[in-house]
């Protein structure tokens, strides 16, 4: 079936620093969102994004639905400890009728 | 304010065993589904429904079935557990209109040994 590419797999980056991630698609999606997973829950919604070139933000975290509609990215500015966890992005593929597909996360860790 | 509940938080099988994962969401959505979540795997979709007495496979089925007697429910249950199945599941549900996204459950860690 379909699937997302993400990268990286895993960030090691220290206090203060920012942070970006993406994910691929070799289809067009109409809606990319983003997630956020903490040790030992569930994931929670960042960002969610619906138009082509869209870019949004959520504090410290921006996202951009790319021209293509086949790619979208996650910026974090100024990383904190509690940024600790995994991202995911997800897109919906067969228009507003489709399932959600994840990514196979990004998994950051921050060094205080 | 609970959102998706899902029950029980930690379980460990023997091999051959049968249980059930109970979730319960109480935000009157329409959809409902089930994951699992395995290191450098993401999260792949089990089973998923789109309504009451509805169901239909996800990507990864195979050693599990589930039901939706009720709305708000939806059942997970291994016939007889495998090593294989030893994961964390994440159930989530979402209305009908799934770009506004799923909410996810806090998870099941299951080990079978």
């Amino acid at each position: 079936g379909q699937q997302l590419n993400q990268s990286p797999q895993s960030m090691f980056i220290q206090e203060g620093e920012d942070v970006s991630m993406n994910c691929t698609s070799s289809s067009i999606f109409n809606t990319w969102l983003w997630y956020k997973q903490d040790p030992g829950e569930g994931p929670v919604l960042l960002i969610a994004l619906y138009k082509a070139g869209e870019l949004t933000s959520n504090g410290r975290l921006t996202a951009q639905f790319g021209i293509t509609r086949k790619d979208s990215f996650l910026n974090i500015s100024a990383s904190i400890p509690s940024d600790v966890g995994i991202y995911f992005c997800a897109g919906q593929e067969g228009g507003s009728q489709g399932n959600l597909i994840f990514g196979k996360g990004t998994k950051l860790s921050v060094k205080p | 304010n609970a959102g998706v509940t899902q029950t029980p938080k930690f379980r460990v099988l023997k091999t051959g065993q049968s249980m059930t994962l109970l979730c319960a969401q109480d935000m009157n959505h329409e959809y409902m589904y089930w994951y699992r979540q395995d290191p450098g795997m993401g999260l792949r979709l089990i089973h998923y429904s789109v309504g009451e007495g509805t169901t239909a496979k996800g990507e990864v089925p195979d050693g599990y079935n589930v039901s939706r007697l009720k709305k708000q429910n939806f059942l997970l249950g291994l016939e007889s557990a495998a090593p294989s199945q030893t994961s964390v599941y994440f159930c989530a549900s979402s209305s009908r209109y799934r770009g506004l996204g799923y909410t996810f459950g806090s998870g099941t860690r299951l080990t079978v040994v």
